[in-house]
């Protein structure tokens, strides 16, 4: 069965650093979000993306934070200048509709900020 | 968007039935109702969902009320690996899927 993977499962970073955190979404999937979820708190959405362009963020999705399909099988989430407060860890989900069509998620990548 | 109301944890006994219930009285008719669970130290991963016909796949069955204001996720036989946290999650073509704080289940063996 076809799987959404994340790479790195593990990064470290120091406060202040650029870090992109990669994902490939199931290949014929459409829509793209990025999730997270501090230790210990419910999984938080991010972001959602479709047609190369983003469709809707949250609050937590702020200046510090861009995501991009720079081809056509990866879709990344940057984070600008790491904060401590930026642990957590990062899943990354694809469909292939909405609503109707479930959310396929990786296994995520832990970041921790030091 | 639709808030849903879960037990915080709920418990069951390995091999038995589970019925885990969620609420979502202010969801939309365009709403479908999706269920996820998080396994320990893993990604979330789709159970099931539906829009308004109870629904049947190889991992749960959904019961959906006829008003649609809550539904119920059964596992026919519960297993170890069964134990997660289970999100209920209205879904529509907005693409803001919220989780909430779900039902933790414990299987006891």
């Amino acid at each position: 069965e076809p799987e959404v993977t994340q790479t790195p499962s593990h990064q470290v970073t120091q406060m202040g650093q650029e870090v992109i955190l990669r994902c490939v979404p199931i290949s014929n999937h459409l829509y793209f979000y990025w999730y997270r979820q501090i230790l210990g708190q419910k999984v938080e959405f991010l972001v959602s993306f479709y047609n190369n362009e983003i469709s809707e963020k949250s609050e937590i999705f702020d200046d510090q934070f861009s995501v991009e399909r720079p081809d056509g099988s990866n879709f990344t989430l940057k984070i600008r200048s790491t904060k401590l407060e930026d642990s957590a860890m990062y899943f990354c989900a694809s469909s292939l509709g909405r609503g109707s069509s479930p959310l396929h998620f990786g296994n995520g990548t832990r970041l921790t900020v030091t | 968007d639709a808030k849903t109301t879960q037990p915080n944890s709920m418990e069951s006994n390995e091999e038995e039935p589970v019925h885990l219930p969620c609420n979502h009285s202010t969801i939309s008719g365009t709403d479908y109702i999706h269920w996820y669970r998080q396994l320990p130290s893993q990604g979330p991963e789709y159970v099931i969902h539906g829009l308004t016909s109870n629904v049947n796949n190889r991992m749960a069955s959904l019961a959906i009320a006829e008003d649609r204001k809550s539904s119920t996720l059964i596992l026919h036989r519960a297993t170890l690996r069964d134990a997660a946290v289970y999100y209920c999650i209205p879904m529509n073509t907005g693409n803001q899927f919220y989780f909430g704080t779900g039902t933790s289940l414990t299987v006891i063996p």
